[in-house]
């Protein structure tokens, strides 16, 4: 069974700060680490797929770095605004017996971020 | 672009009801779609991959004939819970991947439907 552990499991910002949560994962047989994006009463919006040790990706205020020898993602919200209230989600695609990866993602509980103005 | 709808956003129904969910990618083609089921305070669980003109494969645990899975069309696939029980509440999204499927590909979700059994 793939552990997929996300912390912390919720935090509350003030407009303005910057903030970071950690996705950890099996560092063996690593395929590719997803990041989404869940506001409440809408779909899951893909931020990031990473798929190679030390990869960084940006996207505007939010940045992704990614530790696939240790087991880790960190994704960072800079200068926080009340529309990034949100659960983030991570989810680990591992590598199979053929070396291709799966399609079966291991999603974290998630990251609730509440973004005060 | 990349929309996925899902129909209905929220189910009631007495136990013993069978309940169609609806998947549709609106703006592209989607060869394989996924559905998924979360509980309370849970991540979200693949239930099954739904590959057009094809069987869905399920996960273990996931009984096929419970969950019945049609991919008929490019753009539709279609999860049906059979003889619903309350044990078999809980919120089900679908997604899909536009393009090229593949583990590295993100992939598109539907707004989830909430099935409550009463």
């Amino acid at each position: 069974i793939l552990n997929v552990e996300q912390s912390p499991q919720s935090l509350h910002v003030q407009e303005g700060d910057s903030t970071n949560f950690t996705c950890s994962f099996p560092s063996s047989n690593f395929y590719a680490l997803h990041w989404y994006r869940w506001e409440t009463a809408k779909s899951p919006e893909a931020l990031f797929v990473m798929t190679l040790n030390g990869d960084e990706k940006k996207k505007g205020r939010i940045s992704a770095t990614l530790n696939t020898k240790e087991g880790y993602s960190y994704l960072y919200i800079k200068g926080s605004q009340p529309e990034d209230s949100a659960t983030y989600l991570c989810a680990f695609s591992p590598r199979g017996y053929s070396g291709a990866g799966s399609y079966q993602l291991t999603f974290g509980k998630g990251t609730k971020l509440s973004v005060i103005p | 672009g990349a929309v996925v709808s899902q129909h209905p956003s929220w189910v009631i129904c007495k136990s013993g009801t069978s309940v169609k969910i609806e998947c549709r990618s609106l703006d592209f083609q989607a060869t394989t779609m996924f559905w998924y089921r979360q509980f309370p305070k849970q991540s979200l669980m693949l239930m099954a991959t739904s590959n057009e003109g094809s069987k869905a494969t399920y996960e273990q645990g996931v009984e096929k004939d419970k969950f019945l899975i049609n991919h008929a069309s490019l753009t539709l696939s279609t999860l049906t819970v059979t003889s619903a029980h309350p044990e078999d509440s809980s919120f089900y999204i679908c997604s899909a991947s536009a393009g090229r499927v593949g583990p590295n590909q993100p992939q598109h979700f539907g707004d989830g439907t909430r099935l409550s059994i009463l």
